[in-house]
């Protein structure tokens, strides 16, 4: 695609529920990354792909939180047990590889746990 | 720790005038990458501008520069000739030293341009 997408745009979910947020990479892009960017915050460091496997999953707060790549392009966030303060956007990045110094974002997809 | 703070959480300009986002940083590393990001309401994160550590040169781009004191760990961010659709949050970052390409970011800079 000509950028990254994410989908959905907005999730709303009960407290206790499970969600799959979705990233699409640019196509060729091996690294993805997913960040956490709360109300007026900046972006924080979740998990990073190269290729299929993740590579630094060092910024999962706790294990509610997984991701997978299995196919090496299409990425999906997962949490479970949402609580409320899951409630953020989340952002991906992709970029040819982790030594490329341009990262793209997707429009983040904004989740609300109620 | 590497960190990068951003002491303005809002600022304001008028339409065509000139305005100074200040970002510190630390980091042990030697040679590395600075960026701003323009985050505009629609929420995408887009690279405005980029520099490099070992360059002494200061980065441009277009109405956008920077001002990179590496010595001071100092990378402050100057609008040109302000434009209503500037209006947004700013952000400050670099890769943090474990050589995977993630960013650690500031806490950001709200920017409202005036008419």
């Amino acid at each position: 695609g000509a950028g990254v997408s994410q989908t959905p745009s907005n999730k709303v979910t009960e407290k206790g529920k499970y969600v799959e947020l979705r990233c699409d990479p640019i196509s060729g892009h091996t690294a993805l990354y997913w960040y956490r960017q709360s109300l007026g915050q900046g972006p924080e460091f979740l998990i990073y792909f190269q290729g299929t496997g993740a590579a630094d999953d060092s910024g999962l707060p706790n294990d509610r939180f997984f991701a997978v790549r299995p196919e090496g392009s299409v990425s999906t966030l997962k949490i479970q047990r949402t609580e409320r303060g899951d409630s953020a956007v989340y952002l991906c990045a992709s970029s040819k590889d982790r030594w490329d110094t341009e990262a793209f974002f997707g429009q983040g997809t904004r989740l609300t746990v109620v | 720790a590497q960190t990068v703070t951003q002491s303005q959480p809002e600022m304001s300009v008028q339409e065509a005038e000139t305005v100074t986002l200040s970002c510190t940083y630390d980091t042990s590393e030697n040679n590395y990458y600075l960026f701003w990001y323009k985050q505009p309401p629609s929420r995408q994160m887009i690279l405005v501008i980029r520099q490099e550590a070992y360059k002494q040169q200061n980065a441009t781009e277009n109405r956008f520069s920077v001002n990179f004191q590496k010595a001071a760990k100092s990378f402050s961010l100057k609008i040109s000739d302000s434009q209503l659709g500037d209006t947004a949050m700013y952000f400050c970052a670099f890769p943090d030293s474990s050589n995977t390409g993630k960013l650690i970011f500031g806490q950001g800079t709200t920017l409202q341009v005036k008419p």
